[in-house]
């Protein structure tokens, strides 16, 4: 079993449709990310949360750590919000934020 | 403020052949990390500096992967001979401690390597 799990692997929207893309994880962390990757692009990273919620724009990001679980929430899904979504947690103490990613999420949002 | 810088962008040789990438990250960031992505999958933690030691190099294939940060700024990541697997795309990122444990990463476009 992978220490960070994301579901679903494949997800298609229309546009305006509202996306949750899930992330479970088993190990201790320090933080949680949410990262963007475009094809062909490098990895943009859109949160880093160790507790609640946070919002930029239309994505809102959440965490419990008691459930070791994150979701990333969509609102008004656009084509140009097709990308792969990337969890990964970062372990704590001396491992100078090194990340454990998961194996992502390709959205793809039809017009 | 520039970001991660990553040369070259697109690599094609030949199994057996030599390869080696270059990065250099955001000015004043002590934490150095070369990840392999390969298709369909999640990036990988190659090996990570803490200015010019390393610190995890765990999962790198070191009969043929070698890495170096000389004077803890830019790194260079060599495959030497390279194989069919290790096409991929490789990622350097670089990092700042923000709070307490935490640290923000930052990735550069990657290096995508085809070995034919």
């Amino acid at each position: 079993k992978n220490e960070v799990e994301q579901s679903p692997q494949n997800l298609t929207a229309q546009e305006g449709e509202f996306i949750t893309i899930n992330c479970s994880y088993s190990v201790g962390i320090s933080a949680l990310h949410w990262l963007q990757q475009h094809p062909g692009g490098g990895i943009v990273s859109l949160f880093m949360l160790s507790s609640g919620k946070k919002k930029h724009g239309r994505l809102i990001a959440t965490i419990n750590i008691q459930e070791k679980h994150s979701s990333l929430h969509i609102t008004a899904s656009h084509p140009r919000d097709s990308a792969v979504y990337i969890c990964a947690v970062g372990a704590g103490g001396t491992s100078y934020g090194k990340l454990t990613f998961g194996q992502g999420t390709i959205l793809t949002v039809h017009p | 403020e520039a970001g991660v810088a990553q040369s070259p962008r697109y690599k094609i040789i030949e199994k057996r052949q030599s390869v080696a990438f270059w990065c250099n990250p955001i000015s004043g960031h002590a934490t150095l990390y070369w990840y392999q992505q390969i298709l369909g999958q999640g990036p990988k933690l190659l090996i990570q500096f803490q200015n010019n030691g390393v610190v995890d190099d765990s999962q790198l294939p070191k009969d043929r992967f070698s890495a170096e940060r000389l004077k803890g700024v830019d790194s260079t990541l060599k495959i030497q001979p390279a194989k069919l697997e290790d096409s991929a795309v490789y990622l350097c990122a670089s990092s700042f401690r923000s709070r307490g444990d935490t640290y923000e990463q930052y990735f550069g476009p990657g290096t995508r390597l085809t070995v034919t």
